[in-house]
């Protein structure tokens, strides 16, 4: 199975800051990577695709990049609605494991 | 695109569980559909996916040989047959469309429902 390292675990950052998580694939997962947003007691949500494709009604803010192993996520100017958790998957090989994910909060 | 899970609740270790997922909103027919779990405070964990005809069914190594997965187009409806369950798959189990994004081995889940809550305890 492909192993997805995730990082930090959980940060604090203010409104209107910059905030960046990383994800590291444990083989070459080429481009094959999503990110989901999800909070208290929803279900996930997708926000990125394939690296770094936003999906439908995503706001710009949101970003992606990377290849192969290495990937991150940024927020920019993070707003309060913007707080939850948010995870990687890899989906290139069965089972598409998912990271440990990232608990961010506002200062 | 709506997708309402429903069939959990509180089983004995050993015993056995159907949950169903109605979908809406689209052709339920043409997409592959999986089945995702979450313990609290730990990150989703694939479970299973199947084909739009259900002739192909995958399964995470920790439930093949105890869970099933089926659909019936007819009825818009994705099913999970868990046998065997232990404490460990106690989770909130939600459903997804595995959307027209992929790879050669899977899909994106690009819509998800809100999760039926399955607990395993004596």
């Amino acid at each position: 199975d492909i192993q997805m390292t995730q990082s930090p675990s959980s940060l604090s950052a203010s409104v209107g800051d910059r905030v960046t998580i990383t994800c590291q694939a444990s083989q070459d997962i080429y481009n094959y990577l999503n990110w989901y947003q999800q909070k208290p007691g929803k279900a996930p949500v997708l926000l990125i695709y394939d690296t770094s494709n936003l999906e439908t009604g995503v706001p710009s803010r949101f970003t992606g990049n990377g290849s192969g192993t290495d990937f991150a996520f940024t927020i920019s100017n993070l707003q309060p609605e913007d707080i939850a958790t948010y995870y990687c998957q890899q989906y290139d090989t069965l089972p598409p494991l998912f990271g440990g994910g990232t608990k961010v909060e506002i200062k | 695109v709506q997708l309402e899970e429903s069939g959990g609740g509180l089983v004995q270790p050993g015993g056995s569980l159907r949950l169903s997922c109605a979908a809406s909103g689209f052709s339920f027919g043409n997409y592959w559909m999986s089945w995702v779990r979450q313990t609290p405070g730990k990150g989703p964990e694939w479970v299973a996916n199947i084909k739009q005809d259900g002739s192909q069914k995958y399964y995470v190594d920790s439930v093949k040989g105890r869970f099933t997965i089926s659909r019936d187009n007819a009825k818009n409806t994705l099913y999970l047959q868990m046998n065997s369950l232990r404490a460990e798959d106690t989770a909130v189990y939600f459903c997804a469309r595995d959307g027209s994004t992929c790879s050669s081995s899977s899909c994106v889940e690009d819509h998800w429902g809100q999760g039926t809550l399955v607990t395993v305890s004596s």
